[in-house]
């Protein structure tokens, strides 16, 4: 009964491979996001999705690439991936502007 | 000036200490505001929700002072099981349209020892 999983939980890969992280929720909620948490622990939003529309899309290279397959799933495709790369991604959804609820994170490591 | 800016501490407090966290926000448009829990490894989860009147749960009290752009949190009776990271959450709404894009400050670290 997992309301907002990922998959996987735990990403080691080198540099120059291209990943894809899964992102699922089962809370019937139209808006989805992804957020990056640094070493420093700052969580940054970097896309939102409502209803399989892309609406927020922040300052990110554009070696990322989200996709929305429906409104339940937001997947993100890294292309190229580089040392700075490594971070913690989670997924989140929401129903309106207030609460979010999050996954449990990637801890994506680029060698 | 970050956008959201909070004291990241550590804090360590005995159980049973009051303890008091604060956050100011640079953008006097934002309109509703949050304080989340990061355990650690884990993800965010919501705590409260903070309004101008103030709000308290159980133990929690938030408040917001939209004049000086401040929020804080107050946290009475410390339990070993409070320590976490506390976040606090802003969410702008721009161009009339609000989907929850929700900015975080850097967390302030909080530990309750025995």
């Amino acid at each position: 009964d997992t309301a907002v999983s990922q998959t996987p939980k735990y990403l080691v890969t080198q540099m120059g491979n291209d990943k894809s992280i899964k992102c699922e929720q089962n809370l019937g909620h139209d808006t989805m996001y992804w957020y990056k948490q640094d070493s420093k622990k700052f969580l940054k939003i970097m896309f939102s999705y409502n209803n399989k529309e892309l609406i927020i899309n922040e300052t990110v290279p554009n070696r990322f690439s989200p996709k929305s397959p429906d409104k339940a799933h937001l997947n993100l495709h890294i292309n190229s991936l580089e040392l700075g790369d490594s971070a913690v991604y989670f997924c989140a959804s929401s129903s309106d502007s207030y609460e979010q609820y999050f996954g449990p994170g990637t801890r994506l490591t680029v060698t | 000036r970050k956008e959201v800016e909070q004291d990241p501490g550590p804090f360590n407090v005995p159980e049973g200490a009051t303890v008091a966290f604060n956050c100011t926000y640079s953008n006097s448009a934002s309109q509703s505001f949050f304080w989340y829990r990061q355990d650690c490894r884990k993800e965010p989860k919501l705590l409260m929700s903070v309004y101008s009147s103030g709000n308290e749960d159980g133990r929690f009290t938030a408040q917001l002072n939209r004049a000086s752009q401040y929020i804080s949190l107050l946290i009475r009776d410390s339990k070993l099981s409070d320590s976490a990271t506390y976040l606090c959450v802003v969410n702008f709404n721009a161009g009339g349209t609000s989907y929850g894009k929700l900015t975080f400050g850097q967390g302030t670290i909080l530990t309750v020892h025995p």
